[in-house]
């Protein structure tokens, strides 16, 4: 059973371009959750996500940032007009209901120059 | 407590040592507390979920318990091998929703041969 996916792996962007980060989860997992991992510090929740809805975007910045997890395909965080400051690392994970253990995957890890 | 807090933030031990975390995070708003191990370019792993007061969960030389009325767990390792080095996370669950985990910073873990 292959675990999360993410990709791409790694990702270079100028300033003002837009950033599209896709996480497939777990097979048979409905529940998808991004976190963000800044320099320097620990893993931060960004959104959690069932299919076709957003149950929580209480970590989500108020601009430029946003996800969805469509019925079919992957999960996308999509940041708009990246900023240096949004170079960080982006994980995401699954489960099979929201209140069971999350599945992370390898990350994505965003530069902006 | 207002945050998820770990201690000690790093430990160096011999192998066969036994070795001991803490875990502190806030008991109102609680629904589990979630303890991962994270080694180097890899993917956070997950160790153990505890919903339950008293809880007490055992994966072969790892072991954890919980409290939530005074919102403390500990995670403790017997036999600590060199493969056991890593970061140990801890996350509660809770608040906007059971889904959204708020980590500590961890707690590095070297075992020396």
């Amino acid at each position: 059973n292959a675990g999360v996916m993410q990709n791409p792996r790694h990702l270079v962007r100028r300033r003002g371009q837009e950033a599209r980060l896709r996480c497939s989860p777990m097979k048979g997992h409905s529940h998808v959750y991004w976190y963000r991992q800044l320099p320097e510090e620990g893993l931060k929740f960004m959104v959690y996500l069932q299919k076709e809805n957003i149950i929580d975007e209480s970590g989500m910045p108020k601009e430029r940032f946003s996800a969805e997890f469509p019925k079919e395909g992957p999960s996308i965080l999509r940041i708009q007009q990246v900023v240096r400051g949004d170079s960080a690392a982006y994980f995401c994970a699954s489960s099979l209901r929201g209140n069971y253990e999350q599945y992370f995957g390898p990350g994505t890890r965003l530069t902006v120059t | 407590i207002l945050n998820v807090e770990q201690s000690p933030q790093s430990l160096h031990v011999q192998e066969g040592d036994s070795t001991n975390f803490t875990c502190s995070f806030p008991s109102s708003n609680f629904y589990a507390l979630h303890w991962y191990r994270w080694e180097t370019a890899k993917s956070p792993e997950a160790l153990f979920v505890m919903t339950l007061n008293g809880d007490e969960k055992k994966k072969g030389r790892i072991s954890a318990t919980l409290n939530t009325k005074e919102g403390y767990s500990y995670l403790y390792i017997k036999g600590s091998q060199p493969e056991d080095s890593a970061t140990y996370l801890c996350a509660s669950s809770g608040g906007t929703s059971y889904g959204k985990l708020t980590f500590g910073q961890g707690t590095i873990l070297t075992v020396h041969p």
